[in-house]
């Protein structure tokens, strides 16, 4: 079946620090895969995705890359920021099930202190 | 342009109660899924409807049910209530059943079951 086993937390950095999140992904079909974010108090955001092998989603400074030979997608951020505390979560949507129901880890924490 | 709301936004109930959590999609937006949060978990998967049907299941029990009105809007039904089912309950709405389609999530309905 479809799972997305993500890097546990939490996670705590200082400000200005280099940020690496792992995720891995099992999935039947060819998935597209997303980061989604989570803000104290606030609902979930889609913070990027890519939809092939090879794509790199991008924004706000976050960058992941599809790799399929890894089945990985691993968040990263050069240098973050106090804005930057949030919950993370990686997910997938596998596009041979129709639907596009989302798969998602476990998610990790992070807090930037400054 | 209104995002997806939800209500109510907090819930007690005891245990063998029924609860209805209702969902209005993003506008322009016909695909509503509604995911279950544990504290300190991901989401995970209940159901999706589009077209007034219900297209994919998770791993959830039959006391869950759902229903999608002529306007999308979307209700979640939970009957026999146990303290397991206190969670977020998430409903997210997107376009079509793409894989690659953003969905945009609500801020959740709080639900305590004592």
């Amino acid at each position: 079946g479809d799972s997305v086993t993500q890097m546990e937390g939490p996670v705590t950095l200082s400000e200005e620090a280099f940020l690496t999140i792992n995720c891995t992904y099992t999935a039947t079909g060819y998935p597209s895969l997303f980061w989604y974010v989570q803000y104290p108090g606030e609902g979930l955001q889609l913070l990027l995705k890519a939809t092939k092998a090879d794509d790199k989603g991008s924004n706000k400074g976050f960058e992941a890359t599809y790799r399929k030979e890894t089945t990985s997608f691993h968040l990263e951020k050069g240098s973050v920021q106090v804005s930057d505390s949030a919950v993370y979560f990686c997910a997938l949507s596998d596009r041979q099930t129709g639907a596009n129901n989302l798969f998602f880890g476990t998610g990790t924490r992070l807090t930037v202190i400054p | 342009d209104a995002g997806v709301t939800q209500s109510p936004t907090h819930l007690i109930k005891t245990r063998g109660q029924q609860v209805t959590l209702r969902c209005s999609p993003k506008s322009g937006h016909d695909t509503v899924s509604w995911y279950q949060q544990a504290l300190g978990q991901g989401p995970q998967f209940i159901f999706q409807y589009y077209e007034e049907e219900e297209r994919q299941r998770g791993n959830f029990p039959d006391r869950f049910s759902g229903h999608q009105f002529p306007n999308y809007s979307s209700e979640l039904n939970v009957n026999a209530l146990w303290l397991g089912d206190s969670a977020l309950y998430l409903c997210a709405s997107s376009l079509g059943l793409a894989g690659h389609n953003e969905q945009f999530f609500g801020p959740g309905t709080r639900l305590t079951v004592l």
